[in-house]
């Protein structure tokens, strides 16, 4: 255990519906990361929060994907009208931001399942 | 996209053997990182190296870093049947926010 959690682990919507992740990050950390993972791949980076402010989107973060950390806090991911293609694991991840990078502690994912 | 090409991409080895794995990456890096994953779960860090270090331990692990060859290599000592999972190298280029770019990862099986 990390630290970070996630909820929920796991979620089956079907296609169209709207579903929304939370992430709670170690409590003490600026910063908090989102990335997604498919099927044998690699995480890839979503977006990321430095305190409550939202500083940068990757470009697979379409329009249907919000991202929200309003006190500093906790976070929360919504997709609206999810694709099949949105299936994969969410992963959330904050760390103690510097300079010269430091170790981001990863929650347990929230598995995803677009019917 | 991935930064990172992770060789092989699928280890099988017997309890005790060691256990190598590399990663390629293509832009410079501030740091790069080994991370563990169990199967579905999320992923564990183990170990970091800066872009001025060489080599790195910390415990059955040694990470090699080669900037002029942009690339890096874990090796597990000792390995055990709970080191099965996938590994993966991720780089921070030192961009704002310290982002984190992955390999496709290493899947080891560890036989009993």
């Amino acid at each position: 255990d990390t630290g970070v959690s996630q909820n929920p682990r796991h979620k089956i919507t079907k296609r169209g519906q709207n579903v929304t992740f939370r992430c709670d990050p170690i409590s003490e950390h600026n910063r908090l990361y989102w990335y997604r993972q498919t099927l044998g791949q690699g995480p890839e980076f979503l977006t990321y929060f430095q305190n409550e402010a939202q500083l940068e989107k990757s470009r697979l973060l379409s329009d249907r994907f919000s991202a929200e950390r309003p006190k500093g806090s906790f976070s929360t991911l919504e997709i609206q009208r999810t694709e099949q293609g949105d299936s994969a694991m969410y992963l959330c991840a904050s760390s103690l931001g510097d300079r010269v990078g430091a170790t981001q502690y990863f929650g347990p994912g929230t598995r995803l399942l677009v019917l | 996209s991935q930064q990172g090409e992770e060789d092989p991409q699928a280890l099988s080895i017997q309890e005790g053997e060691n256990a190598t794995m590399n990663c390629s990456y293509k832009t410079s890096i501030n740091n790069l990182q080994w991370y563990r994953q169990n199967s579905g779960r999320g992923l564990v860090h183990l170990i970091l190296i800066r872009s001025n270090e060489r080599e790195k331990h910390s415990g059955r692990l040694r990470v090699t870093l080669d900037t002029s060859k942009k690339s890096s290599s874990l090796l597990i000592t000792a390995s055990r049947a709970a080191d099965t999972a996938s590994y993966f190298c991720a780089t921070d280029a030192g961009a704002a926010g310290n982002k984190l770019t992955f390999g496709g990862g290493t899947r080891v099986l560890v036989k009993p």
